[in-house]
Order: structure tokens, then C-alpha cells, then sequence
């Protein structure tokens, strides 16, 4: 069965470092992959999307790799701030279907001051 | 752009009422809509899947008959949960997509059924 994992433990780092999520999958073909932040008691915010045959995307801080012979992304944000504190999720949607998401449980990131 | 409003984001019932949710696109025409249920420390599971103007496409498992979905518009779905019971208390999220790939995610609405 389709499987998507992400760490579940808390990451907590020191401010001004450079936070790395990772996204795992099995049994899936993704044709475009998604990360998305989500606060308590918030819905998902999008975040960044990145096709399959793209290697690698970035938006101001944030950067995503996708390594569909891995079948892994990467998702890191550098200069962490306090306010990056959030769990962020990764989302796959399958080859056949362009909108239809599946979601990993996320992984809540704490950044300290 | 691309906003996604729910109402209400906070819902108290009784055990065997109904509740309806709305989801609306505030500034853009929905091709797609679609219906989560997120439970505690979980991810956000898809319920259905609706289209303007058409029957919902439900995934395994979540019963039709008890999450009713209307997709009256390009901007606007109502789910309603039927003779709710306390184990269909969750966080219910809905999103819009414009086309391929991007979702737009509602703030969320928390069921809570005594």
C-alpha cells in the first residue's frame, strides 16, 4: 500500500540555523510534490510544489529537493526564525490524478531563540 | 489571492443533529473542492471529492449517506454531517484547486459532538 512517511519526533533547533524535513515514500508515483505548512487549530497553508522531473525548487528561505529514484524530498529552511515554528507537511498527487493529495502526518519543527 | 473561507470554524452540537459546513473560494473559481478530516496528531485524510455540479466522489470507507456534499457552485461546497455522533468529532478542512497540483486550504472547522 501507499505509504508516506515523515519524522514523526519534533525537530528542535537554535535560530538562525537551517531546519531539513524529510519526506519518504513507497509504493507511489508522484507527479508533483507539496509542502505545506499547518498551525494548531489552522488548516495546511501551501508552501512549495515541485514536479517530477524537477530537481529542485526554492522560494526566499526555503528549499526543496525531490529525488524520485530515492523516493525522498527534502525540504529545508534556512536562517530559522522562531515564527517558522509550525509541523509541516508533504503531500504527494499521483501520476493519473492531478489534484487528488495524499498527506504524510507531518512534522511539527520548534525553533528557539 | 486564492482564498478559501469555512463557516463556521467552531461547532458545538448534540448527538444526533446535523451540522453543515461551508466552503467558498473568495476570489477564484474552484474547478475542484475537496473535504478533510484531520484527528488529533494525524494527517489530513480525504473524505470526497466534488466537482460543480456533480454527484461527490467519496473515498473508501466515509459513508455518503452521513457526509453529504453539495457542490452547488464554482465557489461554494457545504458538507453536512448527519445524525452526528460523538466519533465524528474532528477537524474538517476543505480546499479549492485552480488547476493542476495546488490546493488551497479553508482555516478549518472543529466538530465537536456530545
Amino acid at each position: 500500500s501507499q505509504k508516506i512517511e515523515q519524522n514523526s519526533e519534533a525537530l528542535n533547533i537554535q535560530e538562525g540555523k537551517t531546519a531539513t524535513l524529510t519526506c519518504n515514500y513507497t509504493n507511489y508515483s508522484p507527479a508533483y510534490l507539496q509542502w505545506y505548512r499547518q498551525d494548531p487549530g489552522r488548516g495546511p497553508v501551501f508552501l512549495l510544489l515541485i514536479r517530477e522531473n524537477e530537481k529542485e525548487k526554492r522560494k526566499e528561505r526555503l528549499k526543496v529537493t525531490f529525488d524520485t529514484t530515492l523516493k525522498q524530498s527534502l525540504f529545508h529552511i534556512t536562517a530559522s526564525q522562531p515564527a517558522d515554528s509550525a509541523t509541516y507537511l508533504c503531500a504527494l498527487s499521483p501520476s493519473s490524478g492531478y489534484s487528488t493529495l495524499t498527506f504524510g502526518k507531518g512534522t511539527m519543527l520548534l525553533v528557539s531563540p | 489571492g486564492a482564498v478559501v473561507s469555512q463557516h463556521p470554524s467552531r461547532v458545538i452540537c448534540k448527538s444526533g443533529t446535523s451540522v453543515k459546513i461551508e466552503c467558498r473560494s473568495l476570489d477564484f473559481q474552484a474547478t475542484t473542492m475537496f473535504w478533510y478530516r484531520q484527528f488529533p496528531k494525524k494527517s489530513l485524510m480525504l473524505m470526497a471529492t466534488s466537482n460543480e455540479g456533480s454527484k461527490a466522489t467519496y473515498e473508501q470507507g466515509v459513508e455518503k449517506d452521513k457526509f453529504l456534499i453539495n457542490h452547488a457552485s464554482l465557489t461554494l461546497s457545504t458538507l453536512t454531517v448527519t445524525s452526528a455522533h460523538p466519533e465524528d468529532s474532528s477537524f474538517y478542512i476543505c480546499s479549492a484547486a485552480k488547476g493542476a497540483g495546488e490546493q488551497f486550504f479553508g482555516p478549518g472547522t472543529r466538530l465537536t459532538v456530545l
